[in-house]
């Protein structure tokens, strides 16, 4: 049972534009959700994170929106650049919790 | 500062043979982290410590997999009578703090291929 689930494997993007990388979530009692990046053999790096009392987080040119009533969180990247395209991974925790639960990964490719 | 720190990067190691795993996290963080990501997948969680206190194993495997940190610092994963099945990339992570809104920040992971 996958609680948090990314269901597009990969995302092209034309420099410059818009990305958008999707996750949905089934577990209610989850309320602080991060999205993390990760380059070719490096770790995953946090890149931002909301909790469960906002419904928008923004640093720079990363913004991530929660809609809990859906159960769905989306990251933002505007505008695109080459050196976004890594691996986007979406992950769920609770504050009363320490794991997260990851989902799949999206491949995201920015294209010059 | 620092970054969390993994040994080995890659080990190789024949079925039936025991191995240990090390993760020096970041220093000051009081919560580290075990997950294991096998390719095409995010990281599963195996286990985590606030200090030198166990607080959740409930994503070990089996009872072949255990992960201690005596000192509240540096934490070894141990795996014995490896099995083919146990080959993935093994990743820690530490935070300031086990619950509450803190990220947890990812060392290199170490890759085990068991043959």
């Amino acid at each position: 049972d996958q609680q948090v689930k990314q269901n597009s494997p990969s995302l092209s993007v034309q420099e410059g534009r818009i990305s958008i990388l999707n996750c949905d979530y089934t577990n209610s009692m989850f309320d602080y959700f991060l999205w993390y990046k990760k380059y070719p053999a490096e770790g995953p790096t946090f890149l931002i994170s909301i909790s469960s009392i906002k419904d928008k987080n923004e640093d720079g040119r990363f913004t991530v929106f929660l809609n809990k009533s859906a159960k769905h969180l989306s990251l933002h990247i505007v505008p695109s650049q080459p050196g976004d395209s890594a691996v986007y991974f979406c992950g769920a925790g609770g504050t009363s919790y320490g794991k997260l639960t990851f989902g799949q990964g999206t491949i995201l490719t920015v294209h010059p | 500062g620092a970054g969390v720190s993994q040994s080995p990067r890659y080990k190789v190691t024949k079925r039936g043979q025991d191995v240990a795993l090390r993760c020096d996290p970041i220093s000051g963080h009081v919560s580290l982290y075990w997950y294991r990501q096998a390719l095409g997948q995010g990281p599963e969680f195996l286990t985590y410590f606030n200090y030198e206190a166990q607080q959740d194993k409930s994503g070990l495997p089996n009872d072949r997999f255990s992960a201690e940190r005596p000192e509240g610092s540096i934490s070894t994963l141990t795996i014995q009578r490896t099995e083919q099945r146990d080959s993935a990339m093994y990743r820690c992570a530490s935070s300031l703090a086990g619950t509450g809104y803190h990220e947890q920040y990812f060392g290199p992971g170490t890759r085990l291929t068991v043959t």
